[in-house]
C-alpha cells in the first residue's frame, strides 16, 4: 500500500531550467494538492484539484503549473526555475477537499 | 500576526516526559483542527483529527481544543524516542486548510 508517491526524490536545476514533479496516488482520492514547505513558513499551498478535470490556484501558485492527468496522477510544472523556488515540495491527497490530507515523502529541489 | 502560530522549539523532553505542544490561531471561523508527525525527510503524517472543544485521546496521545481562546494543544504520555520529530497543527475552515509551521520535539533516551 504506497498511498502518495511523488519523483524524483531529489534534483538540482539551473536557474530557468524546467522540471515537471510527478504525485500519484492508489488511495481513490478525489481530492489532490501540491504544498511547497520552507523553514518557519509551514506548508503553504501552490495548487489543488478537487477532482478529476479540475485544478485551482493556492496561496503561492506564481511560476508554477499543473496537470490532473486522471483520477490517480497530478504533476506539478515549473517552465522557468528560479532560485526562490528552492523548497521541499510536497504532494497530498484528501477523499474530498474538506477531509484530512495524507502526504507524500516530498521532491526536494534546489535551483542554483 | 500570522493565522497560526506554533513555537518551533527545539523542545528536548527526557524519555517518558509528559510532552505539551500548542498552536494559537486568530481565525474564528477553523472548525477543524488536526496535528500531523513530520519524520526527518519524510512527509507529514495525519495522527489526530477533530471537531468540537475538548479532548479527544488516542493511545498515548490527546488533543485538545479551546475554540473560545483559540488554542489547541496536543499531549504525549510517555514520550519515547521515536517520537522525536517535528509536530505540526493545521486548521480548517470550509476547504481551506491552513498550517502551522511545526515545533521540533527531542526525546532522549
Amino acid at each position: 500500500n504506497a498511498g502518495v508517491t511523488q519523483t524524483p526524490k531529489f534534483q538540482v536545476l539551473k536557474t530557468g531550467q524546467s522540471m515537471t514533479l510527478q504525485c500519484a496516488q492508489d488511495m481513490n482520492h478525489n481530492s489532490m494538492y501540491w504544498y511547497r514547505q520552507d523553514p518557519g513558513m509551514g506548508l503553504r499551498l501552490i495548487y489543488y484539484s478537487a477532482s478529476e478535470g479540475t485544478t485551482d490556484k493556492g496561496e503561492v501558485p506564481n511560476g508554477y503549473n499543473v496537470s490532473r492527468l486522471n483520477k490517480r496522477e497530478f504533476s506539478l510544472r515549473l517552465e522557468s526555475a528560479a532560485p526562490s523556488q528552492t523548497s521541499v515540495y510536497f504532494c497530498a491527497s484528501g477523499r474530498e477537499l474538506n477531509q484530512p490530507q495524507h502526504f507524500g515523502d516530498g521532491t526536494r529541489l534546489s535551483i542554483l | 500576526q500570522k493565522e497560526v502560530e506554533q513555537d518551533p522549539g527545539p523542545l528536548s523532553v527526557p524519555e517518558g516526559a509528559i510532552v505539551s505542544l500548542n498552536c494559537t490561531y486568530s481565525n474564528s471561523a477553523f472548525q477543524y483542527f488536526m496535528w500531523y508527525r513530520q519524520y526527518s525527510r519524510k512527509g507529514p503524517e495525519l495522527l489526530m483529527y477533530t471537531y468540537s472543544s475538548g479532548n479527544k485521546e488516542d493511545g498515548r496521545f490527546t488533543a485538545q481544543v479551546d475554540k473560545s481562546s483559540k488554542y489547541i494543544s496536543l499531549f504525549i504520555r510517555d514520550s519515547q524516542p521515536s517520537d522525536s520529530a517535528t509536530y505540526l497543527c493545521a486548521m480548517r475552515y470550509g476547504q481551506n486548510f491552513v498550517f502551522g509551521p511545526g515545533t521540533r520535539l527531542s526525546v532522549l533516551p
